[in-house]
């Protein structure tokens, strides 16, 4: 059975600062990798997704991935009270038809 | 448009009454699911159906049935509630190559037993 660890926090940074939001998976098969971002009281959303080793940008959103540590980072550039949410790590079951998602991390981001 | 939509939001019931929760998407994606999410916020896969058919069912109690008269519907009912299905309830849709699908979830009904 698959794993992804991730620290619940919660992860306290101020206006501006970097966030960075760290996951590990237990499967070293694993070829895709997700970040989803849940506000409070609602569904989850996709953020990012990556699927090579090294980094994705997107805005003020980078993914990292190193495939040899079996670890995934999120990190928030200028975070933002807005940013303020559960993010959640996934990577897809074996077969597909199926996601695994961590506990989440909560993160706030003080104005 | 509401992508994937889900009926109740809210649904407060006894123990050992019996419950659905409906789900639609219209975003014509061939793979649907079902995810509980507990209070401790941890979100599970129960169900996921391609093309009408049942793929994975993660050990689910038999009082959950799941059920998809179409690829756009994917419907949940629940036999005996008991005070553990308290939760959050998503659906989800998603399309793509196994392995790469992304996820789109409804708005998650809440469920509470009493």
């Amino acid at each position: 059975q698959k794993e992804v660890e991730q620290n619940s926090g919660p992860l306290s940074v101020p206006e501006g600062a970097i966030a960075s939001l760290n996951c590990t998976y237990s499967d070293r098969v694993s070829q895709s990798f997700f970040w989803y971002r849940q506000y409070s009281g609602k569904s989850p959303e996709l953020i990012m997704s990556i699927y090579s080793n090294g980094d994705k940008e997107d805005g003020r959103f980078t993914a990292q991935l190193n495939k040899a540590s079996q670890y995934v980072s999120l990190l928030i550039r200028d975070s933002q009270p807005s940013d303020s949410a559960t993010y959640l790590c996934a990577v897809p079951g074996t077969g597909g038809f199926k996601t695994i998602f961590g506990a989440g991390t909560r993160l706030f981001v003080k104005a | 448009d509401t992508a994937v939509s889900q009926t109740p939001k809210y649904l407060v019931t006894q123990m050992g009454n019996d419950k659905s929760i409906k789900c639609e998407q219209n975003l014509g994606h061939d793979t649907m699911y079902w995810y509980k999410q507990d209070s401790k916020k941890f979100l599970k896969i129960m169900f996921s159906y391609n093309n009408k058919e049942l793929i994975i069912n993660e050990t689910v109690p038999n009082r959950f049935s799941p059920k998809s008269p179409d690829k756009a519907h994917l419907n949940l009912h629940i036999n005996s509630l008991e005070l553990g299905d308290s939760a959050v309830y998503f659906c989800a849709s998603s399309q793509g190559e196994p392995g790469q699908e992304t996820q789109y979830f409804g708005p998650g009904t809440r469920l509470l037993v009493l």
